[in-house]
């Protein structure tokens, strides 16, 4: 079956603890990207990938990072959350790039304490 | 400064009648628009999308128009089912430029029994 997976689906953590949220896909995509849900904004780019170690900034990129060292897969990294970086996530894939359907991961709901 | 914009919050359509959910834009670079539907607890997921060169786009009940012009598009639905009750974002990217995608920040959209 086509997906997106992300992992974990919940998370609770504190200020400064690193973490890294998963993301991977099985329909060999190009393009990979991470968003960031909140009330009232939307959804926001974090960051994208068009390929394998080629990563680039979304609109809301600072205090995340992530890398893409295989085609699969695009984790997200917080390198020390803060209270502002609660929020819901979601992985999301396309073919080539944001202009192609992209698939969506079922999200991962992250709470900084 | 909200490149797309989609000035309803919520809207409630009675079942059979048309919904018709607005969406507009401010970069007259955007070349590429899509509309996504998204329920609680789950991912996006892709509905439909229009290129620049276009000004409808249809498939099966879901319509998007283009007006250019006014930097403005609407999803149609025709007739609204209950299954339709969601939350709906539209997305408007500049490929020839970078392969960011902005999204607004959706219409609630309530079918009425």
């Amino acid at each position: 079956e086509a997906q997106v997976t992300q992992n974990p689906r919940y998370l609770i953590t504190v200020t400064g603890k690193k973490l890294t949220v998963t993301c991977s896909q099985n329909m060999n995509h190009e393009y990979m990207s991470w968003y960031r849900q909140d009330p009232g904004l939307g959804l926001r780019q974090i960051y994208y990938s068009m390929n394998v170690e080629v990563t680039d900034k979304g609109d809301v990129p600072e205090g995340y990072k992530v890398s893409r060292k295989e085609k699969r897969n695009f984790p997200l990294i917080l390198e020390s959350p803060s209270p502002n970086q609660t929020s819901l996530y979601f992985c999301a894939s396309s073919l080539t790039g944001p202009s192609y359907e992209q698939y969506f991961g079922p999200g991962t709901r992250l709470t900084v304490t | 400064d909200q490149q797309v914009k989609q000035n309803s919050p919520s809207l409630s359509v009675q079942e059979g009648r048309i919904s018709i959910l607005n969406c507009d834009y401010t970069n007259s670079m955007f070349d590429y628009f899509l509309w996504y539907k998204k329920y609680p607890a789950e991912g996006p997921t892709f509905l439909i999308s229009i290129s620049s060169i276009k000004d409808k786009n249809e498939d099966g009940r879901f319509t998007v128009f283009l007006n250019k012009s006014a930097k403005h598009l609407s999803l149609h639905i025709v007739p609204s089912q209950p299954g339709d009750s969601a939350v709906y974002f539209c997305a408007a990217s500049d490929v020839n430029r970078d392969d960011k995608i902005i999204f607004g920040k959706g219409t609630r959209l309530h079918i009425l029994p």
